[in-house]
Parts: C-alpha cells; sequence; structure tokens
C-alpha cells in the first residue's frame, strides 16, 4: 500500500504571494491533519479534515486554510505568505475509525519564502 | 491544555552505548503519550505508544519508554545505540479519543547523534 504523499516536495516563493500543497492519504484513510514544523516553534497542529469536513482547527491565523476533497485528498492554502511561513509542512492521515494514534505521516513539503 | 517538555535539545551518545531521551507532559486528563523518530528529509515515523496497561512499552528499532503517571514523564531509551538511530525524536501527547480531537501536541524535539 502506498504511504502519504505530498507535493510538490520543495517550493520557494515571494512574500505576499499564495501558495497550494498537496496530501494524498493512503488508499482507505479517511481523515487528513496538517502540522508546521519550524526551527523555533517545533511541530505546531494546523487543522484537520474527516469527510470534507474540517474537524479541528489549531492556532493559526486565517492566511490558513483547507479543504478536503471527495477522494479523501486534501489541500492546504496560505495567503500572503510571511517569511515566518518557510516550514516544513506535513500531513498526516488516519485510517477510518483510527484515533490519533494511527496517524501515518508523508515526507513533507519544504516552504521557503523569500 | 496538553503540553510536552523534551529536557534535552541535543544527546550525543557513543555507538553501542545506553541513552534516554526525557520527556515530560502536562495534562489535566487521561492522555495517550508517543514517541515518533524522523530521519532527514522524511517524515515522521511512529516509535512506540502509551494508550493504557501496562507502564513499559516496546517499540519499534529496540526503543521502549516507560510511562510515570506520578512523575509525569514519559522517557524514551534503548539499551545500544547503532549510528542508524542518528535522528530527532519527538515525543507527543493526545487527547483520549473519546474527546473527539484528532489532533497531536508535540514536544520540541531531542536531536539524536550516534558517535563511532
Amino acid at each position: 500500500k502506498a504511504g502519504v504523499t505530498q507535493t510538490p516536495r520543495y517550493l520557494i516563493k515571494t512574500r505576499g504571494q499564495q501558495v497550494t500543497l498537496s496530501c494524498s492519504p493512503i488508499s482507505g484513510h479517511r481523515s487528513v491533519s496538517w502540522y508546521q514544523q519550524t526551527p523555533g516553534q517545533g511541530l505546531q497542529f494546523l487543522f484537520e479534515y474527516f469527510s470534507e469536513t474540517q474537524r479541528n482547527k489549531g492556532n493559526f491565523p486565517g492566511r490558513f486554510s483547507g479543504r478536503q476533497f471527495s477522494n479523501s485528498r486534501s489541500e492546504m492554502n496560505v495567503s500572503t505568505l510571511e517569511l515566518g511561513d518557510s516550514a516544513l509542512y506535513l500531513c498526516a492521515s488516519t485510517p477510518l475509525g483510527g484515533s490519533s494514534y494511527e496517524q501515518y505521516f508523508g515526507p513533507g513539503t519544504r516552504l521557503t519564502v523569500t | 491544555a496538553q503540553s510536552v517538555t523534551q529536557l534535552d535539545s541535543q544527546v550525543p551518545v557513543f555507538e553501542e552505548a545506553p541513552v534516554e531521551l526525557r520527556c515530560n507532559y502536562s495534562s489535566s486528563v487521561s492522555v495517550y503519550l508517543f514517541w515518533y523518530v524522523q530521519y532527514p528529509n522524511q517524515g515522521l515515523q511512529l516509535l512506540l505508544k502509551y494508550l493504557s496497561g501496562s507502564t513499559l512499552v516496546k517499540g519499534i528499532n529496540g526503543f521502549e519508554a516507560e510511562f510515570n503517571k506520578s512523575q509525569t514523564s514519559f522517557h524514551l531509551r534503548k539499551p545500544s545505540v547503532h549510528i542508524s538511530d542518528t535522528a530527532e525524536y519527538f515525543c507527543a501527547v493526545s487527547d483520549p479519543p473519546e474527546t473527539g480531537a484528532n489532533n497531536l501536541f508535540f514536544g520540541t524535539g531531542t536531536r539524536l547523534t550516534v558517535i563511532p
């Protein structure tokens, strides 16, 4: 079974631009969570989607948004990029009926904002 | 709210020596505890988890951790490390599923460097 895939793996954007990152969960997984990883703040929870609905949300500004499609693929969008948004963005999927201990992580998308 | 403190940001250790990576958590309710490992340019991989039951939990790659409720700790140990264990290790906590939450709260990580 293929793992969680994230595209693109690397991205360079300029301040003020917007960016969309994509996550394809493991086949059969319905929940997708997103995390931001930075050297200063560590790993922080962004949001979780289940059955196309946002189920949980972390403490991030409204510039960070996401969505989930009917095939469980998820995208996250960051508008009006700031230098501090440079980070590794990780997505994790959870099997149907699974709780947080069954999160499977993708390799991440490394976003650099210049 | 849940929080996790990893007391050591970096731990150098010689090959075949034992290692302990420390983790303390803060929570007012029962929680689930985890250790994840992250190798360079990769995502996180679950090493082990404590949900309930025995306080000594065994994971992959020879790692184990002990849940200590009175000290609110969940330290990770390995009796003999290998070069391949060089990586970043993260302790994490979550609410039990009955709360409806499905998010993890991570510590800031401990970089384990195994010296040949």
